[in-house]
């Protein structure tokens, strides 16, 4: 049992690049979900899901896509990277939409340049 | 949706002291709410959560109270040790709880030896 595995821990892009940060997880969690940490910003949700199908947008959505196709996998896509995605971004499931405490994974440092 | 404030931002105590740390909501319909604790360039991790039924829980030298009318909740931990020493996350679930957990911005809790 790995719980949430997120791929790569560090990634440097140029501006303009596009890339997806994979996230998987094996405890059979229906719902997932992506967020950015930024100094004195706390966890900001980007996009979540409800289950395999269904995508929904967070807080802060503009510049990332998401899809999911399967429950265990829920990757996050920078379409043109800027250097305001410069950031670290989580990867978090859960069970349940309520009362249940998030699984995070371990994340990814991105810089862009 | 959801607005969580948390206080302080900064906290540093005496080792063997003890530390609060306060939190409020907006949304009267929250009814769960967890607190992550960040160790430096590691994934936030649950270490506590109360639901809106409940007025207090304990777990060992920690321990979370709520006061549903005052929309407020806070997070006490005693004896405190070096180990503490952490950024530690409060967060609500907005709602139906769809939008996924709304985290405060954080406490640095600093253990002075």
């Amino acid at each position: 049992n790995a719980g949430v595995t997120q791929t790569p821990k560090f990634q440097v892009l140029k501006t303009g690049q596009s890339m997806t940060l994979q996230c998987a997880q094996d405890m059979n969690h229906e719902y997932m979900s992506w967020y950015r940490q930024d100094p004195g910003m706390g966890l900001r949700l980007i996009h979540y899901s409800v289950g395999a199908g269904i995508t929904d947008q967070g807080e802060v959505p503009n510049g990332y896509n998401v899809s999911r196709s399967t429950t265990e996998d829920f990757p996050l896509r920078l379409l043109s990277a800027a250097p305001s995605q410069t950031s670290v971004y989580f990867c978090a499931s859960s069970y349940s939409l309520l009362n249940y405490g998030y699984t995070f994974g371990s994340g990814t440092r991105l810089t862009v340049v | 949706g959801e607005n969580v404030e948390q206080h302080p931002s900064t906290l540093s105590v005496q080792e063997g002291d003890s530390a609060v740390i306060k939190c409020t909501y907006s949304d009267s319909a929250s009814n769960y709410f967890p607190w992550y604790k960040q160790e430096l360039g590691k994934r936030p991790q649950l270490i506590i959560d109360i639901r809106s039924n409940v007025g207090e829980k304990k777990d060992q030298r920690i321990a979370v109270t709520l006061n549903k009318t005052a929309k407020h909740f806070s997070l006490h931990i005693t004896e405190t040790q070096p180990e503490d020493s952490a950024v530690y996350f409060c967060a609500g679930v907005s709602g139906g709880g769809a939008d996924g957990l709304t985290f405060g911005k954080g406490t640095h809790l600093i253990i002075q030896p």
